[in-house]
């Protein structure tokens, strides 16, 4: 089963709204989550990471949350641009990563 | 620049056929994986590999094997190909060593598109 559950399946946000997107775990091995980017046609690329002992990371307009108690974590894209519309894997790292199912984000014009 | 390529890019290929698809990376990568990216699974690990004459199986490695015989190289065969392993394949690289924090950012190639008619 997925080691890594990620919410939404999909969005829609208007320019210059806030995306959300949310993923969960189980297991307390994981000691890296990366984000990653996809486009259309193109291969996953790296985005954003924290490590589990960092509540928040940024990185421009992208933003990772991290509650560790929780076994949760979220990435946060503030004003959304169209160019941003793209699918978003979450991930997590014990010696492999395990991937969440993603997200695919439109952002509105 | 170093890079990630993939080849072929689109395969058609029958059941039954054996085919295998190429990864070749100049990063220098000890680390190197393949996964199949299907709606609805994200990304899910095939086989990877730690270094030259490493290879370990991922979680859906059924008709699927790996060898690696140099540092650039992880191609993958699909034995006796089925219908089921149509797919988007996707190879990616890490440097780092066998150590927990070897398989963390991975760089991916550009994809092989696979239909089993």
């Amino acid at each position: 089963q997925q080691q890594v559950k990620q919410s939404p399946q999909s969005l829609i946000v208007q320019k210059g709204g806030i995306s959300i997107i949310n993923c969960a775990y189980e297991n307390t091995a994981f000691d890296y989550f990366p984000w990653y980017q996809q486009f259309p046609g193109k291969g996953p690329a790296l985005l954003i990471a924290i490590r589990p002992d960092v509540s928040e990371k940024k990185e421009g307009r992208f933003t990772i949350s991290f509650n560790k108690s929780a076994k949760q974590f979220s990435l946060h894209i503030m004003d959304s641009q169209p160019g941003d519309s793209a699918t978003y894997f979450c991930a997590a790292h014990d010696y492999k990563l395990s991937f969440g199912a993603g997200t695919t984000v439109t952002v509105r014009a | 620049d170093a890079e990630i390529t993939q080849s072929p890019r689109h395969k058609i290929t029958e059941t039954g056929r054996q085919v295998t698809l190429a990864c070749h990376q100049t990063w220098n990568h000890n680390n190197m994986f393949w996964y199949r990216q299907d709606l609805g699974h994200g990304l899910r690990l095939i086989h990877y590999s730690y270094g030259v004459q490493d290879t370990n199986k991922g979680e859906v490695s059924d008709g699927y094997s790996v060898s690696r015989s140099n540092t650039e190289d992880l191609p993958l065969t699909l034995e006796s190909a089925a219908s089921s392993q149509t797919s988007v394949y996707f190879c990616a690289s890490s440097g780092g060593g066998r150590a927990r924090g070897g398989g963390m950012e991975q760089y991916f190639g550009p994809g092989t598109r696979l239909t089993v008619t």
